[in-house]
Parts: C-alpha cells; sequence; structure tokens
C-alpha cells in the first residue's frame, strides 16, 4: 500500500497563476484534511472531509478550493497564487484517532 | 486559533539524557495524540492518550494527561540521536489543531 501520495512535490508559480495540489490515499479512509505549514506557525488546517460529497473550511481556507468526488482523492486548488501562499502542503488521511500524512508539496510563488 | 500550543520551542539535549516537551489545548477532548517529524517529512502518528487516561507508555515514550488542567506531556527516555525531529500534539475532532510544535535535537 502506498499510504497517501501527493503531486507534485516541489511546484514554482506565479502570482496570478492557477494550480492543484493532488492527494490520494488507498487505506479508504473517510477523512482527509489538507494543511499547510510555515516556519514557526506549525501545522495549519485549510479543508478537510469527513466522506465523499463532504468538504468543510478549516482555519485558513481563503484561496483555496477543495472537492472530494471520491474517497480515494482529495485535490487541493489555488484559485489564484499570491506569495503569502508559499508554503509546505500536507494532505493527511485517516481516523479521529490517527492521521496518515503525505511527503508534503513545496510550493513557491514569484 | 491552533488548539495545541507546545513547549519548550526548542530543547538540545545529550544523547542517552531524557527529553521531556508539553502541550496545551484549549478545549474539551476525546484524545489527545502526539507526531513527530523529521525534517522535510510529513508527520508520523506517535502515540494516542484517551480523555479518561492519566498516562500511557509505548517503547522509550511515555504520554500524560492532565485533563483538569488541559495539558500532556511527552518524554522521550534514553533519547538517541536519531530522535532529533519536531514534536506535536494534536487534539481530535472533525477539525484536527496542531500546536507550533517542539524542535528536539539530540546531540551524539
Amino acid at each position: 500500500n502506498a499510504g497517501v501520495t501527493q503531486t507534485p512535490k516541489f511546484q514554482v508559480l506565479k502570482t496570478g497563476q492557477s494550480m492543484t495540489l493532488q492527494c490520494a490515499q488507498d487505506m479508504n479512509h473517510e477523512y482527509m484534511s489538507w494543511y499547510r505549514q510555515d516556519p514557526g506557525m506549525g501545522l495549519r488546517l485549510i479543508h478537510y472531509s469527513v466522506g465523499a460529497g463532504i468538504t468543510d473550511q478549516g482555519e485558513v481556507p481563503n484561496g483555496y478550493n477543495v472537492s472530494r468526488s471520491t474517497t480515494e482523492d482529495f485535490p487541493l486548488r489555488l484559485l489564484s497564487a499570491a506569495p503569502s501562499q508559499t508554503s509546505v502542503y500536507f494532505c493527511a488521511a485517516g481516523t479521529v484517532n490517527e492521521q496518515f500524512f503525505g511527503p508534503g508539496t513545496r510550493l513557491t510563488v514569484l | 486559533s491552533q488548539q495545541g500550543e507546545e513547549d519548550p520551542q526548542a530543547l538540545s539535549i545529550q544523547e542517552g539524557e531524557n527529553a521531556t516537551m508539553n502541550c496545551s489545548y484549549k478545549t474539551s477532548i476525546n484524545n489527545l495524540q502526539w507526531y513527530r517529524q523529521n525534517s522535510g517529512r510529513g508527520l508520523v502518528h506517535l502515540i494516542l492518550i484517551r480523555s479518561n487516561e492519566r498516562e500511557k507508555h509505548s517503547g522509550r515514550l511515555r504520554v500524560t494527561l492532565d485533563t483538569s488542567k488541559k495539558s500532556s506531556s511527552l518524554l522521550i527516555t534514553a533519547s538517541r540521536a536519531a530522535d532529533t525531529a519536531s514534536y506535536f500534539c494534536a487534539t481530535d475532532g472533525n477539525q484536527f489543531y496542531f500546536g507550533t510544535g517542539t524542535s528536539l535535537t539530540v546531540i551524539p
């Protein structure tokens, strides 16, 4: 089992560009989430989903969209990238007792 | 705002010493979890303690929970250089909240 996979690993965008960060899991977990990690800020929850067709906002949702059409996939869309969105993005899947994290996507917005 | 807050922010010890880090949280919980993050990697689940438990052990890890003070501690005994990492606490619910983490450096 691959667990949680994220693509791409690295990405550089220009201000105003849009892109989608991919996240997939093969563990059949209902709960999936996206976090961003910035120096000194810990992990902040962007959006989460408790099952296919259900998404909700976390702590820092502005500028990001998500959808959950299948149990396996939970893509994160940046609509119009801004330098403030430069960060490392982690996707996770799991239960209320344990989350499994992907390896992360390092995004730089110029 | 973040639910969990760890302290100290950074901790440096010699190999073989014990490392203690603390976590405080704001609202009532069903369980609290500790995670580890090696540099540049995703977080890895270490241990979970439920709200009705006061102490839990797993190998060299010992976790305590004081729900009256809304705090938890993680003790790593007989530390090794490989324990060098950042450690985070997280509280449960539909929205997991992580603290800012404690950066542990174990000097060989």
